[in-house]
């Protein structure tokens, strides 16, 4: 079993629709997690942190359920320039100290 | 916008040469990372550094070896390419216990033939 599992998609959605991707980590002991966006053929830069109970940031909400070691990411009336892959990592703290896992990536298609 | 550098950023080379990746970072961030991307696929870990003088094999084996002298910069080597050996390549960094979170460079993307 992947430790950071993620549906793959593509998620192919028009413009100003919501969407919604979750995520599941087999570690109990993860201490943080975090939503990188990849553009192809580049590199992933951070999106949203999620720390505690969630983040919020413009038309992005972040959910993080530790009982059921999921996160979730939403994004609300979506824009052509969302199209990338999203990818879900986690930090599992500990020995793992400063260490990341990563997911395999969302793909987001979004069409006019 | 993240101050993380690398270079090249594109290098075609041929079988059995000796090649370094450049990464430096100028946030003084103490933990360092490379990871490997093939298109399409997830990054995998290949070494990692929480300091000077430190450094760790990360979750996939490589053949590449590193080395951090100074705090801002983390070079990766190759001895010998080899076909296999034609990936991306990301380095990062990352600050301060408890922020956890990583920067990226824009990556290398190696061709060996």
């Amino acid at each position: 079993r992947k430790e950071v599992e993620q549906d793959p998609g593509p998620f192919n959605v028009p413009e100003g629709a919501t969407v919604a991707f979750n995520c599941t980590y087999s570690n109990s002991a993860s201490q943080s997690f975090f939503w990188y966006r990849q553009d192809c053929r580049k590199e992933p830069k951070l999106l949203m942190s999620v720390y505690s109970s969630g983040n919020e940031d413009g038309r992005f909400t972040a959910q993080l359920n530790r009982a059921s070691q999921y996160i979730s990411l939403l994004i609300r009336d979506s824009k052509l320039s969302d199209s990338a892959t999203y990818l879900c990592v986690v930090n599992e703290g500990g020995t793992s100290y400063g260490k990341l896992t990563f997911g395999q990536g969302t793909i987001l298609t979004v069409h006019p | 916008e993240a101050d993380i550098y690398q270079t090249p950023r594109y290098l075609v080379i041929g079988t059995g040469k000796k090649i370094t990746l450049e990464c430096s970072q100028t946030m003084g961030h103490d933990k360092m990372y490379w990871y490997q991307q093939d298109p399409g696929m997830e990054l995998h870990l290949i070494h990692y550094s929480y300091g000077v003088n430190s450094t760790e094999k990360g979750d996939l084996s490589s053949e590449s070896t590193v080395s951090r002298i100074r705090t801002e910069h983390f070079p990766l080597t190759l001895e010998s390419a080899r076909p296999s050996h034609t990936s991306q390549y990301l380095c990062a960094s990352s600050g301060p216990p408890g922020y956890n979170e990583q920067f990226f460079g824009p990556g290398t993307r190696l061709t060996v033939l």
